[in-house]
């Protein structure tokens, strides 16, 4: 079965710590996403990335940046969290050419920042 | 601006009853069409995904949706609920880019 797999479930983070989520896709896609969830608002696209080492700002980047190193590892870095950070995040990932198939989510990582 | 509307926050039905969830979309192209299930803690699972063809389709789970293109709607559909069903649903829209516009989302409570 093919997945995304989103390194912690649950992460509880200080004030002003750099946080890194992390995210694993088996499937080969080349594009890969991070969105934050909160209620009322839905998801929104923080960056996105379509290759190795390249990437896009989203709707809401500010504060956040992102890293690719390798096509199946997109990380999330927080580098200074506070507390309007507290949220899920949710990594997604798809084919290039496959927006018409959607994407495959991983299962979230609830992060609240103290 | 495009943009995607589920105008129902909440929804209650009873266990065996028929479901609909609405979804209205502002888009300037032919979109393609999504809706997804999450379940309490989890991600988002595609249940069915529309971009031609057949107005109506058919998805995971005993769930339809039906495109209709004068009313710019996409309302998933099914027949008899199940205590399972009970999970907050999401409708996507994207114009074949790689940018999906998510609605709110539809929260579902089934009463046994």
């Amino acid at each position: 079965d093919v997945k995304v797999t989103q390194s912690s479930r649950y992460l509880v983070k200080r004030t002003g710590e750099k946080v890194f989520l992390e995210c694993v896709q088996d499937m080969d896609h080349e594009n890969m996403f991070w969105y934050r969830q909160d209620p009322g608002l839905g998801l929104r696209l923080i960056y996105f990335s379509y290759d190795v080492k390249m990437k896009e700002k989203g709707d809401i980047p500010e504060g956040y940046s992102v890293s690719r190193e390798k096509k199946e590892r997109f990380s999330l870095i927080l580098e200074s969290a506070s507390t309007n950070q507290t949220s899920m995040y949710l990594c997604a990932s798809s084919f290039r050419r496959g927006q018409g198939i959607g994407y495959t989510f991983g299962s979230g990582t609830r992060l609240t920042v103290v | 601006a495009q943009s995607v509307t589920q105008p129902d926050i909440h929804i209650t039905v009873s266990e065996g009853a028929s479901l609909e969830l609405r979804c209205n979309y502002s888009y300037g192209a032919t979109p393609y069409l999504f809706w997804y299930v999450q379940s309490p803690g989890q991600g988002l699972q595609l249940l069915l995904k529309y971009f031609s063809g057949d107005t109506l389709v058919q998805g995971i789970k005993g769930f339809e949706a039906e495109f209709k293109r004068s009313q710019s709607s996409f309302n998933l559909r099914k027949p008899s609920v199940h205590w399972s069903d009970a999970a907050e649903y999401f409708c996507a829209v994207t114009s074949g880019t790689y940018k999906y516009i998510f609605g709110t989302g539809t929260r579902l409570k089934v009463l046994a």
